[in-house]
């Protein structure tokens, strides 16, 4: 059975860079059927897309986050990366890993979702 | 970015009752339209994909339709287990973005 979990700090300072990884297990993540991403989601409020990639490396961004954004994945680990640099306190989420398929573009599997807080 | 708008933002319901929730796209997304079930700590769970695919494992009281820029999702006869934030999303272009949530919780 296909499982996402996140993994990487709570807690980030102001002006560094948010890095989380997505480890995936029951599946590999170089199959040609998905794409994988990173969602987020502020205390209490809506959800944002941030990004997603391909097995291959490519990846297309949120235009809003792009120039904070990379996203990479490591086939060897069956894992996937998120960073986010230059964090401020509206980056405060749960962000979620989460897997979509290229035929429906719909994230139909996802992690359990990690805090993240931006605070010195 | 195409922006999604829901209503309404909250409902109150009863067991058994059918609920009928909207998704609106400020342009057309086609039928590039996703629901999804949110409980409270938890990761989203998808529902409904491409306007009106029933996900593999969603009960059928499920059900979306729509089009173009108006999108529906129904639950026929609600369940206590369906009281939750709603969501919807559109994947027709980038950025994918979410409608802001409807809450529909017990009256």
């Amino acid at each position: 059975q296909l499982q996402l979990q996140e993994s990487g700090p709570g807690l980030v300072k102001p002006s560094e860079t948010l890095s989380l990884t997505c480890t995936v297990s029951g599946d590999s993540i170089s199959s040609t059927t998905y794409y994988w991403g990173w969602i987020r989601q502020p205390p209490g409020k809506g959800l944002e897309w941030i990004g997603s990639i391909y097995y291959s490396g490519s990846t297309y961004y949120n235009p809003s986050l792009k120039s904070r954004v990379t996203i990479s994945v490591d086939t060897s680990k069956n894992q996937f990366s998120l960073k986010l640099s230059s964090v401020n306190a509206a980056d405060t989420a749960v962000y979620y890993c989460a897997r979509h398929p290229n035929w429906a573009d719909a994230f139909d599997i996802w992690g359990q979702g990690t805090m993240v807080t931006v605070s010195s | 970015d195409i922006q999604m708008t829901q209503s309404p933002s909250s409902l109150s319901a009863s067991v058994g009752d059918r609920v009928t929730i909207t998704c609106r796209a400020s342009q057309s997304v086609t039928r590039y339209l996703n629901w999804y079930q949110q409980k409270p700590g938890k990761a989203p769970k998808l529902l409904i994909y491409a306007a009106s695919s029933l996900q593999t494992g969603v009960p059928s009281r499920f059900s979306g339709s729509g089009s173009e820029t108006d999108f529906t999702l129904t639950i026929s006869s609600l369940q206590p287990e369906d009281f939750a934030i709603y969501f919807c999303q559109h994947s027709y272009s980038t950025p994918r973005t979410f409608g802001q949530g409807t809450k529909v919780d017990i009256k």
